[in-house]
Parts: C-alpha cells; sequence; structure tokens
C-alpha cells in the first residue's frame, strides 16, 4: 500500500526565516497531496493542496511543491511568523482504495521563534 | 459555517468499557471519515462512509470498533471493551461532493483508557 515518509520530524526557525518540509511516497498512481496544519488541542487544518496535473501551486507565504518522476512534494513557508509554529502534516491518497481515505506522513514540528 | 463537531471533547474510561464517539459533519458533505491520532502511530485511518454505499471499513484495528452513520450525517464510533492501546484522538472528517478528496476535520476526541 501507499507509504508517505516525512521529513525533518521537528523544525526550529527564527521568526522571518524560510522553511521547508519534504515528503515522499511510494504509489506512482496516488494523485492528490494536502497539507495539514495541527494546533495544539486542536484537529488538523487543510492549508494548502496540489494535485497530480501541477507542479507548483502557491498561497500567499505558503508554497508545495511536486515532483512526480521522483514521487515527492515539499511544502514552503516564506516570512514564518510565530503562529506558524504547529505540527505539519504531507498526505497523499492511494488509488487502490476504494474511498478517498489519506495516508499521513508522521509530522514535522515547526518552532518558530521571535 | 460551522465546521465538523464532535462530542464529547475528553472520555475517561475504564478498561473493558464500551464508549461512543459522536461526529456531527459538516452540512453538506457526503463523505465522511474516521482517523485515530496515536504517539506512536501517527494518524490513522479507520472507516470511511460515502453517501449510502457500504462502509469501507479497511482501517478498523479490530472488531472491538464499529461505526455507524444514521440519515447520511451523523456518525457515531462505538469501541466495546476498550484496551489500553485504544487510547488516542479520534478525530473526524467530511468531504463535500465537489471536492470528494478535501478533508476537512474536527477537533477530536481524546479517549484516555485507565
Amino acid at each position: 500500500g501507499e507509504n508517505v515518509e516525512q521529513h525533518p520530524s521537528t523544525l526550529s526557525v527564527q521568526e522571518g526565516d524560510s522553511a521547508v518540509i519534504k515528503c515522499t511516497y511510494s504509489d506512482s498512481a496516488s494523485n492528490y497531496f494536502p497539507w495539514y496544519k495541527q494546533e495544539l488541542g486542536k484537529g488538523p487544518q487543510l492549508i494548502i493542496d496540489i494535485r497530480s496535473n501541477v507542479g507548483e501551486k502557491k498561497d500567499q507565504r505558503i508554497a508545495v511543491t511536486l515532483n512526480k518522476t521522483a514521487k515527492h512534494f515539499s511544502l514552503h513557508i516564506t516570512e514564518t511568523q510565530p503562529e506558524d509554529s504547529a505540527v505539519y502534516f504531507c498526505a497523499a491518497i492511494p488509488t487502490n482504495q476504494a474511498g478517498t481515505a489519506l495516508i499521513f506522513g508522521k509530522g514535522t514540528t515547526l518552532s518558530v521563534s521571535s | 459555517g460551522a465546521g465538523v463537531s464532535q462530542s464529547p471533547s475528553n472520555k475517561v474510561t475504564e478498561k473493558g468499557k464500551d464508549v461512543e464517539l459522536r461526529c456531527d459533519p459538516i452540512s453538506g458533505h457526503t463523505a465522511l471519515y474516521w482517523y485515530r491520532q496515536s504517539l506512536g502511530q501517527g494518524l490513522e485511518f479507520l472507516i470511511y462512509f460515502q453517501g449510502n454505499s457500504a462502509p469501507d471499513k479497511s482501517g478498523l484495528p479490530s472488531d472491538r470498533f464499529s461505526a455507524e452513520r444514521t440519515g447520511g450525517s451523523v456518525s457515531t464510533l462505538t469501541i466495546q471493551r476498550t484496551q489500553q492501546e485504544d487510547s488516542a484522538v479520534y478525530l473526524c472528517a467530511s468531504s463535500p461532493d465537489r471536492s470528494p478528496y478535501e478533508q476537512y476535520f474536527g477537533p477530536g476526541t481524546r479517549l484516555t483508557v485507565t
């Protein structure tokens, strides 16, 4: 089945710096790759997603890139702010399941210090 | 608008007791998912409901776990004869027909089995 690996597990940056989180997946037929942000005590919040027919997508300070050949995708956060501190999860949807259940990476704890 | 709601937010139960966790999806969302989030295992898919179709139960870890979705809306996840390893945060998500891959999560129910 699909397997999603996420790196790094923790990331500390100074306010204003950029942060990059990388994920790899195993199922070449996967075609949807969302990123979620989870703050303490809350459920995961969808922040950006990308589909397999697009190489890059940007939304203000957040961007996601996808390399289907290498089977990896990355989240880029520019001009980081303390409120960006949270756990970030990447995910992929495998295409051999009846529904569209997400397979998640293990998460990256991002700490932005001011 | 209102997001996915879950109740209770916290549940402490004794080993061997049964528990019921409730999820109210976003109004109009036909797909509903249950996931479990634990420290060692990350976010794991449990079960998926789509409209009136038979649910995809492929993620349920044992026959002590079951779920229902009544009237195509509210869902209840039941865990019978709870064990300590069932302690986790149980998350519910729903998606709209127009964007079936986009999953919106509730705040979760933190289950502690003593």
